[in-house]
């Protein structure tokens, strides 16, 4: 069975960092593209980020390109997404999903909180 | 705004059939038949319930299909459940990543 279980989520003050971690299983981890989906309070679903699966390509949706940054470790089967200068507006549910190929989002995670407040 | 563009609502009774529609552009659904349905109860994670415009995923009831015409692509609920209440998207390969998934259509089963 696919898991993708998100941790990391926590309240951050507005300019803190937070690392957000996707432990994923069930699958072969190296063989897909991932990628980070995000949901706002009362809005809808956000693409924010992706890696190809050597880690050799990513790209990043256009507000948080410059202050986060996505990572992979195929050994340990794990996805991360390093944030750096939060804003309110990065308040959201985190969602670690696996790209099936061409923006087909087959496998989500859960999703982490992270809220940036003072 | 989103470059894909969804009915903020929709609504039908139970048993009834319900239509979204999703309109891009001929950079995106018009010119790539690599179109995504998912389906979002709040609280839980999105579901994939149509990929490449018609083709549904193991497990995913047939009462769910997808179509396309031109730029504008639909998902189809037919015989209305309850629980097929929930917020649907739509995401098609060939828009700017800024603007992956439509805005999202609220279903109310009534």
């Amino acid at each position: 069975e696919v898991q993708l279980v998100e941790s990391g989520g926590a309240l951050v003050q507005p300019g803190g960092s937070l690392r957000l971690s996707c432990a994923a299983s069930g699958f072969t981890f190296s063989s897909y593209w991932m990628t980070w989906v995000r949901q706002a309070p009362g809005k809808g679903l956000e693409w924010v980020a992706h890696i190809k699966y050597d880690g050799s390509g990513k790209d990043y949706e256009d507000s948080v390109r410059g202050r986060f940054t996505i990572s992979r470790d195929n050994a340990d089967n794990s996805l991360y997404l390093q944030m750096s200068s939060l804003r309110a507006d990065d308040t959201a549910v985190y969602y670690c999903v696996r790209d099936a190929g061409w923006y087909r989002f087959d496998q989500w995670g859960q999703g982490t909180l992270v809220t940036v407040s003072s | 705004q989103s470059a894909l563009t969804q009915p903020p609502s929709a609504s039908g009774s139970p048993g009834q059939s319900v239509t979204i529609s999703c309109t891009g552009s001929s950079s995106d659904i018009g010119d790539y038949n690599y179109v995504s349905w998912y389906q979002h109860h709040p609280g839980k994670a999105p579901k994939l319930i149509i990929y490449e415009v018609t083709k549904r995923p193991s497990g995913v009831p047939n009462r769910f299909s997808g179509s396309k015409s031109g730029n504008t692509a639909s998902l189809t609920v037919s015989g209305l459940q309850a629980e097929d209440e929930a917020d649907y998207y739509c995401s098609s390969f060939g828009v700017t990543k800024n603007d992956v998934f439509g805005g999202g259509t609220k279903l109310t089963v009534l």
